[in-house]
């Protein structure tokens, strides 16, 4: 079965910095792209980013809101990505999921974990 | 900025047929931006329900199908539940910057 679940969320103030967690089982974990989505409070979904696998030079792509602050990054031996986040803003605030490409983008979801950027 | 855009809200009845769509501000949606379906519940993580236009996954009933019409994606429900109340977003690819942009959703109402 697979089974993602997100850890680091919390409350962290404008211009700061928060690193989310993505621990994976269920399958192959290096064979797979994973990615994240967001969604703020009572919005809509938001693609974030995601990275490829290892041999493909775990190469990554993000969102325009969150280019050059955001930074995907993945641990096969411990079968976990991981979500970056600096310079935070108020509008980086909402629940982030983290999802596989298996066999297809954002096939499989975690519950999310709750950021919220506020003074 | 690339926008993909939905109908915000739609009512059916219990047993109805009803097609959602997904437009791109970027013209013609084709199987090469590979429109995804998602279900979302109230309080829960969204649920995939259709891959590459018309693919479903192996938890997604027959009710749902997925389709390329008049130059955008479609999400059919046949025989619609009152469970099928929920929001849907549509999901599509962009290769040339290599990003995924959602749909704004749209809300299903049975009724």
């Amino acid at each position: 079965e697979v089974q993602l679940v997100e850890s680091g969320g919390g409350l962290v103030k404008p211009g700061g910095s928060l690193r989310l967690s993505c621990a994976a089982s269920g399958f192959t974990f290096s064979s797979v792209w994973m990615g994240w989505v967001r969604q703020a409070p009572g919005q809509g979904l938001e693609w974030v980013g995601r990275v490829k696998t290892k041999p493909e030079g775990a190469a990554t792509d993000y969102a325009a809101p969150v280019k050059g602050r955001f930074t995907i990054s993945r641990d096969d031996s411990k079968n976990t990505i991981y979500l970056q986040m600096d310079s935070l803003k108020t509008e980086d605030t909402g629940v982030y999921y983290c999802t596989t490409r298996l066999p297809a983008t954002a096939s499989y979801w975690g519950r999310g974990t709750l950021v919220t950027v506020s003074s | 900025q690339t926008v993909v855009t939905q109908e915000p809200s739609l009512t059916v009845s219990p047993g109805g047929t009803v097609t959602l769509t997904c437009a791109s501000s970027t013209g013609a949606v084709a199987s090469d931006y590979y429109p995804s379906w998602f279900q979302q519940k109230p309080g829960q993580a969204p649920r995939a329900l259709i891959y590459s236009t018309s693919n479903r996954h192996s938890w997604t009933p027959a009710r749902f199908s997925g389709s390329l019409l008049g130059g955008k994606a479609a999400l059919t429900v046949s025989n619609v539940q009152p469970e099928d109340e929920a929001d849907y977003y549509c999901l599509l690819f962009y290769g040339g910057p290599q990003v995924w942009v959602f749909g704004g959703g749209t809300k299903l109402t049975v009724l």
